[in-house]
């Protein structure tokens, strides 16, 4: 079956250190990757996406590259804000068959000031 | 334009009691999810709806757990006959098309508390 694996949290960091969130997943076809982002209080909401091998998902700051033969999708910023902090999810869906998006547990970022 | 929106935002009640939780998702969107979120589980989802199919329900996790879709558009999840371990946030979800490969819009979910 597919499964996504995430680094366990809490992450925590300095204002304008480095993030990275390790995931990496195990899929039967070739998924889009995705990483969606809780804020306290929120609903998730998408960060950013890739849909192919090599592509690289960018907003806010944050990158993730598509690795095919590392079978993983990090997410990295190269400084963090304390708005930052929140629950970041990664997650992977398979066009055709079966339409339910395959979750990872989600890692929790904290940024001091 | 609105988002997902999702009533109650808390609801608490007694165990062996009934709830009914609301989505109201974005106009347009076809797909509709309901996923639970337990503290440190991540997301699990339950029941999948798109257009007028069938729903998906193999994430329901007993037959306590049924939810509808109407005129393709609100949903309503209910639990009967409560249980502690019922005790979670459910997310609601949509999305413009079937394909699972879109974006998802989430809801602000409903903290559900059985005592």
């Amino acid at each position: 079956g597919n499964s996504v694996t995430q680094m366990e949290g809490p992450v925590t960091l300095s204002e304008e250190a480095f993030l990275t969130i390790n995931c990496t997943y195990t899929a039967t076809g070739y998924p889009s990757l995705f990483w969606y982002v809780q804020y306290p209080g929120e609903g998730l909401q998408l960060l950013l996406k890739a849909t192919k091998a090599d592509d690289k998902g960018s907003n806010k700051g944050f990158e993730a590259t598509y690795r095919k033969e590392t079978t993983s999708f990090h997410l990295e910023k190269g400084s963090v804000q304390v708005s930052d902090s929140a629950v970041y999810f990664c997650a992977l869906a398979l066009s055709g068959g079966s339409y339910i998006p395959t979750f990872g547990r989600g890692t929790s970022l904290i940024v001091h000031p | 334009g609105a988002g997902v929106s999702q009533s109650p935002s808390n609801k608490v009640t007694e165990k062996g009691k009934d709830v009914e939780l609301r989505c109201d998702p974005i106009s347009g969107h076809t797909a509709l999810y309901w996923y639970r979120q337990s503290l440190g589980q991540g997301l699990e989802f339950l029941i999948y709806f798109q257009g007028n199919s069938a729903p998906d329900k193999s994430g329901l996790p007993s037959d306590r757990f049924s939810a509808e879709r109407t005129g393709g558009s609100v949903s309503t999840l209910t639990i009967q006959r409560t249980q502690q371990e019922d005790s979670a946030v459910y997310l609601c979800a949509s999305s413009f098309s079937a394909g699972g490969t879109d974006t998802q819009y989430f809801g602000p979910g409903t903290r559900l508390t059985v005592l």
